[in-house]
């Protein structure tokens, strides 16, 4: 079992759509939670950074993390076309000082 | 802000070739970067830690005498590829978090190096 389990999709909804991303993952060690987009042959970008559990707004996102579960989410309200990329879960047990590991990626693609 | 730079962008060699990366944090200060590697439909995997005035510390299986890592400073980071062989061919890519007592910063990442070894 790899410690973290993500979709690869893809995932394909019509612009305005609300997108659901998820992850699951075995390490009860993990404490920090990240999501990454990645487009076509750049590095990740930082869309949301969580401690512990519970729920994170920033804009149209929102992360939740249920660690009883061992599972995180990514909500993205009306998406745009902008929007497609590849998203990835990261985790860590020691925030930003600690290796992360990450899921396969999700790969997106909203529908103009 | 917490912008890194990695340098190049893409490098293509000959099998035998050493290369190095070169990453950099611009606006802020990094004790821990770290380097990873991506496959084509893989997730990001974590080579190793590089620590300021330190040695690096390797993940298991990547061996240390093929991927030297150098943390000279609080902003540089590189990794050198000695010797590369086509197997080696992959997308590195390198990030750090800001310094913070309680290590809480989240980690930012550079733009990556497509390497290509023929």
């Amino acid at each position: 079992q790899k410690e973290v389990e993500q979709d690869p999709g893809p995932l394909s909804v019509p612009e305005g759509a609300i997108v659901s991303l998820n992850c699951t993952y075995s390490n009860s060690a993990f404490q920090y939670f990240m999501w990454y987009r990645q487009y076509s042959r750049k590095g990740p970008e930082l869309l949301m950074y969580t401690y512990s559990s519970g729920n994170k707004e920033d804009g149209r996102f929102t992360a939740q993390v249920d660690k009883s579960s061992k599972y995180i989410s990514l909500f993205i309200r009306d998406s745009q076309p902008s929007d497609s990329a590849t998203y990835l879960c990261a985790m860590s047990s020691g925030g930003g000082a600690d290796g992360l590991t990450f899921g396969k990626g999700t790969h997106l693609i909203i529908q103009p | 802000g917490a912008v890194v730079s990695q340098h190049p962008s893409r490098v293509i060699c000959k099998s035998g070739t050493s290369v190095k990366i070169e990453c950099r944090s611009l606006d802020f200060q990094a004790t821990t970067m770290f380097w990873y590697r991506q496959f084509p439909k893989q997730s990001l995997m974590l080579m190793a830690t590089s620590n300021e005035g330190s040695k690096a510390t390797y993940e298991q299986g990547v061996e240390k005498d093929k991927f030297l890592i150098n943390h000279a400073s609080l902003t540089l980071s590189t990794l050198t590829v000695t010797s590369a062989h086509p197997e080696d061919s992959s997308f590195y890519i390198c990030s750090a978090s800001p310094r913070d007592i309680q290590g809480n910063q989240p980690q930012h990442f550079g733009d990556g190096t497509r390497l290509s070894i023929l």
